[in-house]
């Protein structure tokens, strides 16, 4: 079954170290990433996507993601952390031949402290 | 702000009624989809609508309808409702059908079931 999975559902960092929210994926052909994050009463918002290419891929503020096939893993980094990326972070995955449907992992709540 | 519309942002019933979600999608956008975000399952994928069609399904019950109309906005219909549908529902648009094209969500139709 096609799948992505959030190990951690919460991390701790304090403010100025890297953030590192990890995310792997079960996918029949070639994978469709993305990082979304959801602020407290809000929609989801887009970070970034891998598609094809490199395998670094640079989003928005300031967050990066790294593809890894042989570990079939999506991690999301930020080098260095501010409180206000304290958020809860979605890694999701495209499925199926049809359309353009997500499959999401569980959420990661990242929590930076000053 | 995404650009997507998503009314009303609170919605309090009781078992057994029928309510309608309403979705407005960003200027532009072909492609509506519907998510519904519960502390048990997390965030699933119901329904996509391109361009007046269905295109893909996921986990949606059959108590629930949805339809996008010629304008583009969208319409979740949840009837005969049980206390389990109490959720966030978001709607998510892109300009496509393409994996390639992010989706950007509303922020939320927040359903509760008295």
């Amino acid at each position: 079954a096609q799948s992505v999975a959030q190990p951690e559902d919460q991390v701790n960092v304090a403010e100025g170290n890297p953030l590192t929210v990890k995310c792997t994926y079960s996918v029949s052909g070639n994978p469709y990433l993305f990082w979304y994050v959801q602020y407290p009463n809000r929609g989801l918002q887009f970070l970034l996507k891998y598609i094809t290419g490199d395998n670094l891929v640079k989003g928005s503020y300031g967050f990066e993601a790294e593809f890894n096939k042989s570990q079939t893993s999506f991690h999301l980094k930020k080098p260095s952390a501010l409180v206000s990326d304290s958020a809860l972070y979605f890694c999701a995955v495209r499925i199926g031949a049809a359309g353009n449907k997500l499959t999401f992992g569980g959420g990661t709540r990242v929590l930076v402290k000053p | 702000d995404s650009g997507v519309t998503q009314t009303p942002k609170h919605l309090i019933t009781a078992t057994g009624q029928r309510v309608t979600l309403r979705c407005s999608p960003r200027s532009g956008d072909l492609s509506v989809y519907w998510y519904q975000q519960s502390l048990d399952q997390g965030l699933q994928f119901l329904i996509q609508y391109y361009n007046g069609e269905e295109r893909a399904k996921g986990n949606i019950l059959e108590r629930f309808s949805a339809q996008q109309f010629p304008d583009l906005h969208s319409e979740l219909n949840l009837s005969s409702l049980e206390l389990g549908d109490s959720a966030l529902y978001f709607c998510a648009s892109s300009v496509g059908d393409s994996p390639n094209q992010p989706q950007h969500f509303g922020d939320g139709t927040r359903l509760s079931i008295l």
